[in-house]
């Protein structure tokens, strides 16, 4: 079956502007995560959406912003960039929420979405 | 500060020879993740370990976790150039507050030279 997909695979960006990225996840699977990956950073987890609900959200922004459908596809949108917002984005898609207490629940990633904003 | 350390940050080995990597836990460890990443794409899932004392392989790479310690080990065996790239630890629980928000190691970039 296919894998999570992400699009677009690259986005050059001017500070200030808007930009919203996308994520399929496979099919079936309803939570979908998204993570920024920088250098400085590492990787860092922005937020969590699982039946179209956001369930738990990283440390960032309120710049930062995502959204689920009901075919469990989610965007995330981030608004008035900045310099600082350039990285690879990922994406990754699990069966079950990934919080949930009782135990881990294996995720599978994109390729990502490297946003350069200049 | 970091909650999951990674040693070493970067490890460079001659095709052949067996290595570790080691992730550290400042929290107790309810489950880890172990992915592997070339660079600037996705991360592709290696193995998850759920409870103390357990240990999983996948051809030659094996990982373990060590609850008490509050640590995690990936050991590959007979090294080749295939597994060259960014190892990342990862939890998604530390404790119940932060149940949640997946956390990772800052990755430890294999090389592994012909």
């Amino acid at each position: 079956k296919a894998g999570v997909t992400q699009t677009p695979r690259y986005l050059i960006k001017t500070r200030g502007q808007q930009v919203t990225l996308s994520c399929s996840p496979i099919s079936g699977h309803r939570s979908v995560s998204w993570y920024q990956q920088t250098p400085g950073q590492g990787l860092q987890f922005l937020f969590e959406y699982f039946s179209e609900t956001q369930r738990n959200k990283g440390n960032f922004p309120g710049r930062f912003s995502g959204r689920q459908f009901s075919n469990s596809r989610s965007e995330m949108n981030v608004s008035t960039l900045e310099l600082g917002d350039s990285a690879l984005y990922l994406c990754a898609s699990s069966l079950a929420l990934m919080a949930a207490l009782k135990g881990n629940t294996e995720a599978f990633f994109g390729q990502g979405t490297r946003l350069t904003v200049v | 500060s970091q909650e999951l350390e990674q040693s070493p940050q970067s490890l460079i080995v001659q095709e052949g020879k067996n290595l570790t990597i080691n992730c550290t836990s400042s929290k107790t460890l309810y489950g880890l993740y172990w992915y592997k990443q070339k660079y600037g794409e996705g991360l592709i899932f290696l193995m998850m370990l759920q409870k103390g004392g357990e240990e999983k392989s996948h051809e030659k790479i094996t990982a373990k976790l060590d609850e008490k310690k509050q640590q995690s080990s990936l050991h590959i065996t007979a090294s080749q150039p295939s597994h060259a790239g960014i190892y990342l630890c990862g939890a998604d629980k530390l404790d119940l507050l932060s149940a949640g928000k997946s956390t990772f190691g800052d990755g430890t970039t294999l090389t592994v030279k012909p």
